[in-house]
């Protein structure tokens, strides 16, 4: 069945370091993959999504490219601010009738001033 | 602005109550679904929607029934509150994944509610 594995957090980096997520899938078919970010005390939103092998999502300064020959959507970002600490989603949908979107785990990330 | 809203940020119940827990969204999509969210698990679907007064179960239906009645409210139900359902509640809702030739299915997701049961 389709799945999404992600790295176990937390992950705590400091102000302006260089951030990394990973996240792998299994999936039939061609699925959509997203980020979702969670800050404390809110619900879910998206960040960001790709839908094709070789595209890249990006906002807020997150980056995330789908590679279908590795099944991996890793999440980037180059300058981590206090504010990007939350916990963080990767998930994956596929297309047609069933509209269930999987997700992983989640990572929480601190980010110290 | 698109929104879901959910009828509660913090709920505390005893053992035995029935609770329902209510959702609301404004953007007319057909789609909803309920999670529950606990730490180490991630989110867990336990219900979702379709269309009014149609309902699937998710992953973890047990112990839960939901309820739809108009296309905007999506309600979750828990007939008998147990300890173990103690966590917190997501509810969520997105068009249908081939509307206007989507490939894909943003879910927008609201607040929370985090449900106590003593």
């Amino acid at each position: 069945g389709n799945s999404v594995t992600q790295m176990e957090g937390p992950v705590t980096l400091s102000e302006e370091a260089f951030l990394t997520i990973n996240c792998t899938y299994t999936a039939t078919g061609y699925p959509s993959l997203f980020w979702y970010v969670q800050y404390p005390g809110e619900g879910l939103q998206l960040l960001l999504k790709a839908t094709k092998a070789d595209d890249k999502g990006s906002n807020k300064g997150f980056e995330a490219t789908y590679r279908k020959e590795t099944t991996s959507f890793h999440l980037e970002k180059g300058s981590v601010q206090v504010s990007d600490s939350a916990v963080y989603f990767c998930a994956l949908t596929t297309s047609g009738r069933d509209d269930k979107i999987i997700f992983g785990k989640g990572t929480r990330l601190h980010i110290l001033p | 602005d698109v929104k879901v809203t959910q009828s509660s940020r913090y709920l505390v119940k005893r053992t035995g109550e029935k609770v329902f827990l209510e959702c609301v969204q404004d953007m007319d999509h057909e789609n909803m679904f309920w999670y529950r969210q606990d730490p180490g698990l991630g989110l867990r679907l336990i219900y979702f929607s379709y269309d009014v007064k149609m309902k699937e179960k998710g992953d973890i239906p047990e112990g839960y029934s939901v309820s739809r009645e108009k296309k905007e409210r999506f309600s979750l139900i828990l007939e008998s509150a147990s300890t173990n359902q103690t966590s917190m509640y997501l509810c969520a809702s997105s068009l249908p994944s081939l509307a206007g030739g989507l490939t894909y299915n943003e879910q927008f997701f609201g607040p929370g509610t985090r449900l106590t049961v003593l």
